[in-house]
């Protein structure tokens, strides 16, 4: 059981907009801890997606954007992809118990 | 470019003991706080332990504390997590991360991850 709760699977057709949410409480995103959103491919390694403020690193498209309100946050995808099919990943820090993460989306584009 | 290279990994008993070490290269190691993540089969991640650019910060999940110990070689480009008691919930793949941040914060990243080395717990 994950600290941060993520839905188990979103989809979309190609061109749509889907969002994942995270949602905390009141020791971790709630707690004005920053959330920050990784994917990852199939057999792959993690990737950094948004870090901080809605912040990309240097070839994430901006179709990707992240928002937090209240004890929640959520990513954003614009455009749906056929790529952009993998599992997603939000990370925060809870003060009882450290850097947290969520337990992961299946994003299925349609 | 950054690149994390995870090796050491294979099958333990439970109670046994294995050391995974992880080499940096395309970045100034000796400057980045670097962190252990794993991922059991088919499950979500789970950050383990963080240590600072000098070794004087370090941090534990409440999981792995009194079993699992995290050390750097800051000549050799080298992170290493020396793991005992092993159980058979240790059985996951483990990943070397680079922190976002160069200092000690609650609000940090993981910005460059290695491909990870399988630890397979199993009598």
């Amino acid at each position: 059981q994950s600290v941060l709760t993520q839905p188990p699977s979103v989809s979309g057709a190609p061109g749509q907009r889907v969002t994942i949410s995270c949602t905390g409480s009141s020791s971790n995103i709630g707690g004005a801890y920053d959330v920050h959103w990784y994917r990852q491919l199939p057999g792959t390694a993690p990737k950094l997606l948004i870090f901080g403020h809605n912040n990309r690193p240097s070839g994430v498209p901006d179709r990707f954007s992240a928002s937090k309100s209240g004890t929640s946050a959520s990513l954003a995808i614009t455009g749906l992809q056929a790529e952009d099919e993998a599992d997603f990943f939000c990370q925060s820090y809870d003060s009882n118990l450290g850097v947290v993460f969520g337990g992961g989306t299946k994003l299925t584009v349609l | 470019q950054v690149q994390l290279v995870e090796s050491g990994g294979g099958l333990v008993k439970p109670g046994g003991s294995l050391r995974l070490s992880c080499a940096a290269s395309g970045f100034r190691f000796s400057d980045s706080f670097m962190s252990w993540i794993r991922q059991a089969p088919g499950k979500g991640l789970e950050w383990i332990s963080k240590i600072s650019q000098s070794g004087n910060i370090i941090y534990y999940a409440d999981s792995v504390k009194g079993r699992f110990t995290i050390s750097r070689d800051n000549a050799k480009n080298t992170l290493f997590l020396e793991m005992n008691s092993l159980r058979v919930d240790d059985t996951a793949v483990y990943y070397c991360a680079r922190d976002g941040l160069d200092y000690d914060s609650s609000g940090d990243w993981f910005d460059s991850w290695g491909q990870g080395t399988l630890v397979t717990v199993s009598s």
